[in-house]
């Protein structure tokens, strides 16, 4: 079955600067690539989304990249704010009928330093 | 409702006895998902209904957890004789239809086993 790995497991950067966060995934199949903010005490809330016949999606401050042939993903926060502090999980799926295969990686505690 | 709804939000039990919590999924939506959360861990997949029907139960740890959802609507995840291990968040998520990428997931019931 589907593998997700996540590095790093915990990353703090400076306010203003950008964070990476990448993920690495093992089933050739998956197509769907979603990335999930959770704050402490609440569940995971959908921030930005990737299909596999892109390359790169942007959003604002947000934007993802995927590379099928290496199998990996990765997330960039530009411009980090304070409310940016959570921990951030990457996953993957099929999507379609498989779309209950929502595999998730460890997740990455960000920590934004004023 | 606005949102899903989970309850309750804590629970302690002790070892052996069971134990049911309660998600009510956005009203229009059809899927519901139910996923585990051990302290500093992702998500990890228990089970899926589409509408009243169970089709994906395949990551319930063991015949002691049971989850329902009757009418299409309410869930239950019942977790009979329970044991330390199960200590965790319990993370219920449902989409308009299981084609769509996007989990609405609730803040969870934690549930610890003394």
């Amino acid at each position: 079955g589907e593998n997700v790995e996540q590095h790093p497991s915990t990353l703090s950067v400076q306010e203003g600067d950008s964070a990476v966060i990448k993920c690495t995934y093992s089933d050739s199949a998956s197509n769907y690539f979603p990335w999930y903010k959770q704050e402490l005490g609440k569940g995971p809330q959908l921030i930005i989304d990737i299909r596999s016949n892109v390359g790169e999606k942007k959003d604002q401050r947000i934007a993802v990249t995927l590379n099928k042939t290496a199998k990996h993903f990765s997330l960039h926060i530009t411009e980090t704010q304070p409310e940016d502090s959570a921990v951030y999980f990457c996953a993957a799926s099929q999507g379609g009928s498989s779309a209950s295969k929502i595999i998730f990686g460890s997740g990455t505690r960000l920590s934004i330093r004023p | 409702g606005a949102g899903v709804s989970q309850s309750p939000r804590y629970k302690v039990a002790k070892r052996g006895q069971d134990v049911a919590l309660r998600c009510d999924p956005i009203s229009s939506h059809v899927s519901l998902f139910w996923y585990q959360q051990a302290l500093g861990q992702g998500p990890e997949f228990l089970t899926y209904f589409q509408n009243e029907a169970q089709l994906d139960k395949s990551g319930l740890p063991s015949d002691r957890f049971f989850a329902e959802r009757p009418e299409g609507s309410v869930s239950t995840l019942k977790i009979q004789r329970t044991q330390q291990e199960d200590s965790a968040v319990y993370l219920c998520a449902s989409t308009l239809d299981r084609n769509t990428g996007e989990l609405f997931f609730g803040e969870g019931s934690r549930l610890t086993v003394l």
